[in-house]
């Protein structure tokens, strides 16, 4: 990826469990953001981390910034049936990652 | 929940044809840009703009040009789809550079 990539490539959880995904990018930046995507959808932004930021909370997401490593980390508690998507993160406006792909099984 | 349209939802197309994918955005936003993404893989950077008149290539920008004449929007042309373009293909925009983008819907393209 020209940017990053997201860990795991897949994730498979039971619905109520935490699920955690991490992010790895290449080169500086002024802020991260986190996109979810549905199947056959565009992305649509869950959150954004600035550079000087290391935790940031939302709802049931918590992102967390660890710029000495290049690294970003995505955790959903309490997962629903209804989180089951591909999570992106970008850096640096246009550079998306990989994509992690989380199922929440019912 | 989407203020940014794309039509057509669905195309499926002969090789050779000229292609115009449409994108439209009610938020009045500056930044718009086009992303190529094959199913279950990363988005490409095709092509964007800081705003009217401004267009800058990406890195997947060859075969395909766009324009911003207005501001809401960002119309992406093929002038000959290949069988190689079959892809989704995503619009999307921001208020600045560093904000969250917007993303519509897409646009599925089959070249036959």
């Amino acid at each position: 990826s020209q940017q990053g990539e997201e860990d795991p490539q897949a994730l498979s959880i039971q619905e109520g469990e935490n699920a955690t995904m991490n992010c790895s990018y290449k080169t500086s930046i002024n802020n991260l953001q986190w996109y979810r995507q549905n199947s056959g959808r565009g992305l649509v932004h869950l959150i954004l981390i600035r550079s000087n930021e290391r935790e940031k909370h939302s709802g049931r997401l918590r992102v967390t910034l660890d710029t000495s490593k290049k690294s970003s980390s995505l955790l959903i508690t309490a997962s629903r049936a209804a989180d089951t998507a591909s999570y992106f993160c970008a850096g640096n406006q246009f550079y998306f990652g990989t994509g992690t792909s989380l199922t929440v099984i019912p | 929940e989407a203020d940014i349209y794309q039509t057509p939802r669905y195309l499926v197309i002969g090789t050779g044809k000229k292609i115009t994918l449409e994108c439209s955005q009610t938020m009045g936003h500056d930044k718009m840009y086009w992303y190529q993404q094959d199913p279950g893989m990363e988005l490409h950077l095709i092509h964007y703009s800081y705003g009217v008149n401004s267009t800058e290539k990406g890195d997947l920008s060859s075969e395909s040009t766009v324009s911003r004449i207005r501001t809401e929007h960002f119309p992406l042309t093929l002038e000959s789809a290949r069988p190689s373009h079959t892809s989704q293909y995503l619009c999307a925009s921001s208020r600045t550079g560093d904000q969250p983008q917007h993303f519509g819907d897409g646009t599925r393209l089959s070249i036959l």
